[in-house]
């Protein structure tokens, strides 16, 4: 089946510091990748994403590559802020007859303190 | 683009009452999705349309629970006699059918709580 697995949280970082969350994932069939991230009391948003092996998604300086050896997509930032401070999550889907739903790891609480 | 909106934003009930929450998807999007999410994890899966069909149910959407959409717009969402396990965040989203990696956007959510 498909699954994603997130580093546990929760992650306290100072402002500035570089932040590293692992996701690893399993998949029949070739999927796409996402990170979303959800800030406290909202839904979630998508950070970025990357349809196939070597992209690299970016957004708001983070940034994620799929790779497709190690079945990863690792989510980085050089220079966290106080407002990065949420809860991430990494998701797939596999085209199947258009794109299955999106399976989340279990998310990863990041926070920024100044 | 006003997004995908969802009503109510909360809700409080009592255990064995049943509840209905509704699901506004960005209007060209015809494929529409009901997550639950509960404390400290993930969104898990509970159903989805495309148009007004509905193509896949999951294991933990158990008889108490229903979704339509019946005019491949707006969809509902009832839990009949609540549990208290039942209390959780219920996210709808909704996306294009198209390619790989198509984006699927979410709403910001309804609360329920059961007491």
């Amino acid at each position: 089946g498909n699954s994603v697995t997130q580093m546990e949280g929760p992650v306290t970082l100072s402002e500035e510091a570089f932040l590293t969350i692992n996701c690893t994932y399993t998949a029949t069939g070739y999927p796409s990748l996402f990170w979303y991230v959800q800030y406290p009391g909202e839904g979630l948003q998508l950070l970025l994403k990357a349809t196939k092996a070597d992209d690299k998604g970016s957004n708001k300086g983070f940034e994620a590559t799929y790779r497709k050896e190690t079945t990863s997509f690792h989510l980085e930032k050089g220079s966290v802020q106080v407002s990065d401070s949420a809860v991430y999550f990494c998701a797939l889907s596999v085209l199947n007859s258009g794109n299955t739903p999106l399976v989340f790891g279990k998310g990863t609480r990041l926070s920024v303190i100044a | 683009d006003t997004g995908v909106s969802q009503d109510p934003r909360h809700k409080i009930t009592k255990r064995g009452q049943n509840v209905t929450f509704r699901c506004d998807p960005i209007s060209e999007h015809n494929r529409l999705y009901w997550y639950r999410q509960t404390l400290g994890q993930g969104p898990e899966f509970l159903t989805y349309f495309q148009n007004e069909a509905q193509l896949e149910k999951s294991r933990l959407l158990s008889d108490r629970f229903s979704a339509e959409r019946p005019k491949g717009s707006f969809s509902t969402l009832e839990i009949q006699r609540t549990e208290q396990g039942d209390s959780a965040m219920y996210l709808c989203a909704s996306s294009l059918v198209a390619g790989a990696g198509n984006t699927i956007y979410f709403g910001e959510g309804s609360w329920l709580t059961v007491v």
